[in-house]
């Protein structure tokens, strides 16, 4: 089974800090995502990578950079993070190729106070 | 780029009875049209796809129906049971965006034992 795995379930922090959110796949996918889940919004793409040190802008990548130096491990930084930043951070990965199917960790639920 | 809507936001059945969810696609050229399930607490599941070059699919109780005319695309659930309450999210992709999903923006399905 895919795994894809992502450093916190819940995270809380102030308005200002810098945040890493982790995520880390176990199949060997060329693929990775990062969306945030907003109520009324559905999943928006931030950003994705299809290889090592690679990366594309998503729809909403304002306030976000990523890093994606090893194949199993796409991470997402928010370099000061702001209340708007509040909401459930989704990791995904994929195998290269064709479209298809791509496997979601649990999310991290992030709030900024 | 790619826009998915998706109806309703909110859907009550009770056990027995069917469910349909629907989306619309702006982009005649999407070419793949994934259906994701998202249990509480759980990152979204997979549950059934389909490509542009089919027009229907069906996977037990759950089948997908694609219009390619009319850019709409379909989720049907029958002999629904409590444990299909989740939200359901569809989403597009076209070509040439390598792997990248365009999601709605979910409906909560209630299914009342």
């Amino acid at each position: 089974d895919v795994k894809v795995t992502q450093s916190s379930r819940y995270l809380v922090k102030r308005t200002g800090e810098k945040v890493f959110l982790e995520c880390v796949q176990d199949m060997d996918h060329e693929n990775m995502f990062w969306y945030r889940q907003d109520p009324g919004l559905g999943l928006r793409l931030i950003y994705f990578s299809y290889d090592v040190k690679m990366k594309e802008k998503g729809d909403i990548p304002e306030g976000y950079s990523v890093s994606r130096e090893k194949k199993e491990r796409f991470s997402l930084i928010l370099e000061s993070a702001s209340t708007n930043q509040t909401s459930m951070y989704l990791c995904a990965s994929s195998v290269g190729g064709r479209r298809n199917e791509q496997f979601f960790g649990p999310g991290t639920r992030l709030t900024v106070l | 780029g790619e826009n998915v809507e998706q109806h309703p936001s909110t859907l009550s059945v009770q056990e027995g009875d069917s469910a349909v969810i629907k989306c619309t696609y702006s982009d005649s050229a999407s070419n793949y049209f994934p259906w994701y399930k998202q249990e509480l607490g759980k990152g979204p599941q997979l549950i059934i796809d389909i490509r542009s070059n089919v027009g229907e699919k069906k996977d037990q109780r759950i089948a997908v129906t694609l219009n390619k005319t009319a850019k709409h695309f379909s989720l049907h659930i029958t002999e629904t049971q409590p444990e299909d309450s989740a939200v359901y999210f569809c989403a597009a992709s076209p070509p040439n965006t390598g792997n990248q999903f365009y999601f709605g923006t979910g409906t909560s399905l209630t299914v009342i034992p």
